[in-house]
Order: C-alpha cells, then sequence, then structure tokens
C-alpha cells in the first residue's frame, strides 16, 4: 500500500521553537507539497519542490522553511514557532506531471498547536 | 488573481442526490480534482476531469465546463458515510510541477 508519511499527528510547541515537520513518502514521486489547512480557508500552499534540492514557494510562505536533501523525504521547519502557525499542516506528494489522473495522494497531517 | 468558489456547507437526506458546485478563475488550467475527506483524515482522490463534459464513477459523477469554469460533483443514493468535506482543486500552472489550488471545501451533511 502506497503512503505518505507525516511523522507526527498532533504536536504542541512554544512560541519561538524551530519546529520541525517531516514527511517521507514511498512512492518514488518527484513532487512534493507542504499545505496547511485552517477552517473556512481550505487548504494553502506554503512550498513545494519537484525534485530533490529543489524547492519553491507557494502562496503563504512567510515564517517558514523547507529541505529536501533526499527524493523521499521532504521537511518543513518553522523557524520561531508564532501562535498563528497553529493549524494542520498536510504533505502530499504526486508525479512529475501532476499524476496525471489522481494529482496528489497526502499524509494523515499534523495537528500543530502553538502555545 | 486565482480563484476557486464552493459553497461552505450543504445538508441531504440519506438516499438522495446532492451536486456540490465549484467555480474557478485562475491563471491557466491543466486539470480539475475533487477529493473527499472525513474529519480528522488526509483527503483521498474521487475524480478527475480536465476535457468538457461527465466523468462517472459508481454512484459519484464529476462535470466540467472550461468555457464557463464551472463544475460539480454529483452523489448518489446518498449513505451516512458520504458526510465529510468535498474539496475542488484546480491544476492551474505547469503539468511538469502538478501545483494544486483548492477551494475551501464543502461540508455535506447526510441525515437519516
Amino acid at each position: 500500500d502506497v503512503k505518505v508519511t507525516q511523522s507526527s499527528r498532533y504536536l504542541v510547541k512554544r512560541t519561538g521553537e524551530k519546529v520541525f515537520l517531516e514527511c517521507v513518502q514511498d512512492m518514488d514521486h518527484e513532487n512534493m507539497f507542504w499545505y496547511r489547512q485552517d477552517p473556512g480557508l481550505g487548504l494553502r500552499l506554503i512550498y513545494f519542490s519537484y525534485d530533490v534540492k529543489m524547492k519553491e514557494k507557494g502562496d503563504i510562505p512567510e515564517g517558514y522553511s523547507v529541505s529536501r536533501e533526499k527524493k523521499e523525504r521532504f521537511s518543513l521547519i518553522l523557524e520561531s514557532a508564532s501562535t498563528n502557525q497553529t493549524s494542520m499542516y498536510l504533505c502530499a506528494s504526486s508525479l512529475r506531471g501532476g499524476g496525471f489522473n489522481y494529482g496528489y495522494t497526502f499524509g494523515s497531517g499534523t495537528r500543530l498547536t502553538v502555545v | 488573481g486565482q480563484n476557486i468558489d464552493q459553497p461552505t456547507e450543504m445538508t441531504a437526506t440519506e438516499g438522495a442526490i446532492v451536486q456540490i458546485n465549484c467555480t474557478y478563475q485562475t491563471s491557466g488550467f491543466n486539470g480539475l480534482f475533487w477529493y473527499q475527506q472525513h474529519a480528522g483524515e488526509a483527503p483521498t482522490f474521487l475524480s478527475y476531469n480536465v476535457l468538457d463534459g461527465l466523468e462517472e464513477k459508481g454512484r459519484f459523477s464529476s462535470f466540467l465546463s472550461r468555457s464557463k469554469g464551472y463544475s460539480y460533483l454529483l452523489l448518489k443514493e446518498l449513505q451516512m458515510k458520504d458526510s465529510a468535506s468535498y474539496l475542488c482543486a484546480v491544476r492551474a500552472g505547469s503539468s511538469n510541477t502538478g501545483k494544486l489550488i483548492f477551494g475551501q471545501g464543502t461540508t455535506l451533511q447526510v441525515k437519516p
């Protein structure tokens, strides 16, 4: 069964902490994405990567950075966590070409609370 | 700008038919997707349209009109387990990167 695995389901962090969210996929997908999901706002793209060591900003990159050192792993980093970064974070992956007819495979999400 | 609109909430009765609409304005179009997301779970793929017309898959169908920037998801013979959020997403940019833009989602409640 193909998978996108996010390392934590729930996280509670303090304001100002550096936070790492990890995502691993076993489908040999080229593209990987980080979204956050908030009520009334839907999924908003933070960063994406279409190859190892490549990254591009999405719609809301401020306060975040990413790392992709290996094809299967895409990490989201909150440099200094703030309460407005409390959210559900979803990782996704797809084939180059966008996974022609199925789009993304999503991880189960990490619900991050910053206190 | 990029904009995808869908109703926030809908309610329907078990056994009935419901249609969830989605309108979009994007710079470029390379396919439209519908995902289902149960509370606390990851979104899962339901359907994909890239050409105008209706795609049918069991109880679920999805329609696309590119000229109108419009799609709908049709759910027939509703079951209680269909209570979920339904996400409309457009692949607007390069097909190589496959980046999707999502609407805010429609929360469907199915009542007995």
